[in-house]
């Protein structure tokens, strides 16, 4: 788990909250991305970010609110999430884009 | 609009078995294809990546097949431990633009029984 990280584990949160899931990358990549994991559901693709450029918002709700400060870092906002918000969220890093993803372990999120 | 399924959605074997996975695509227009493996609870890890004009790749006890024109992939795992219990997820990229969305299958939940 060296490669990516993520903190926090996880998070409980109330839908007023605001809270930022934190993802940091030791591999010397160049784009990193957020993804979603619901019960029964297949991964979601929420955002993209090439040489800290945003790339891709998949049609995510505003609730959410990436930024990329640098290569190494990516962070996702939070405020006003709703329960079906709940879910695994994880981050991952490529060299490049197209290439093999490296996820982190993700941060399990809770909101009540 | 890219579908990725995967058959079946739970596996249990006895140890030493070999196994296939299978997964399927809706769109033959892929830039490449991964298989995954997650833990309980924890990220993903890539095990095998084959690209558009590979037919297949090897890693130790894993082999992944990629049949394009067909829409398909195996991962075939040869003599399998306990330890191979997880939920292995396959996943393809299209050609085209958008050369980095990963479209994701649900996974195969494997149990792998001493």
């Amino acid at each position: 788990e060296t490669g990516v990280t993520q903190t926090p584990r996880h998070l409980v949160m109330g839908m007023t909250n605001k809270k930022s899931l934190k993802c940091e990358q030791h591999l010397g990549h160049n784009a990193m991305y957020w993804y979603k994991q619901s019960a029964k559901k297949p991964l979601e693709l929420m955002f993209v970010y090439s040489l800290e450029e945003r790339v891709e918002n998949n049609s995510v709700p505003s609730r959410f609110s990436p930024e990329c400060p640098n290569s190494s870092h990516l962070f996702l906002h939070l405020h006003t999430l709703q329960p079906e918000d709940s879910a695994l969220y994880l981050c991952a890093s490529s060299q490049r884009v197209s290439e093999t993803q490296y996820f982190g372990p993700g941060t399990r999120l809770l909101v009540l | 609009k890219q579908e990725v399924t995967q058959i079946p959605a739970a596996l249990s074997v006895p140890e030493g078995e070999n196994l296939v996975l299978n997964c399927s695509f809706t769109d033959s227009a892929i830039y490449n294809l991964q298989w995954f493996r997650q833990d309980p609870g924890k990220g993903l890890t890539s095990l095998l990546l084959i690209q558009s004009s590979q037919r297949e790749q090897t890693s130790g006890r894993l082999n992944a097949s990629l049949d394009k024109s067909s829409g398909r992939s195996t991962l075939y795992i040869a003599a399998s431990q306990p330890g191979d219990s997880a939920t292995y997820l396959c996943a393809v990229i299209l050609s085209g633009g958008s050369n980095y969305k990963l479209t994701f299958g649900k996974g195969t939940l494997l149990t792998v029984n001493p």
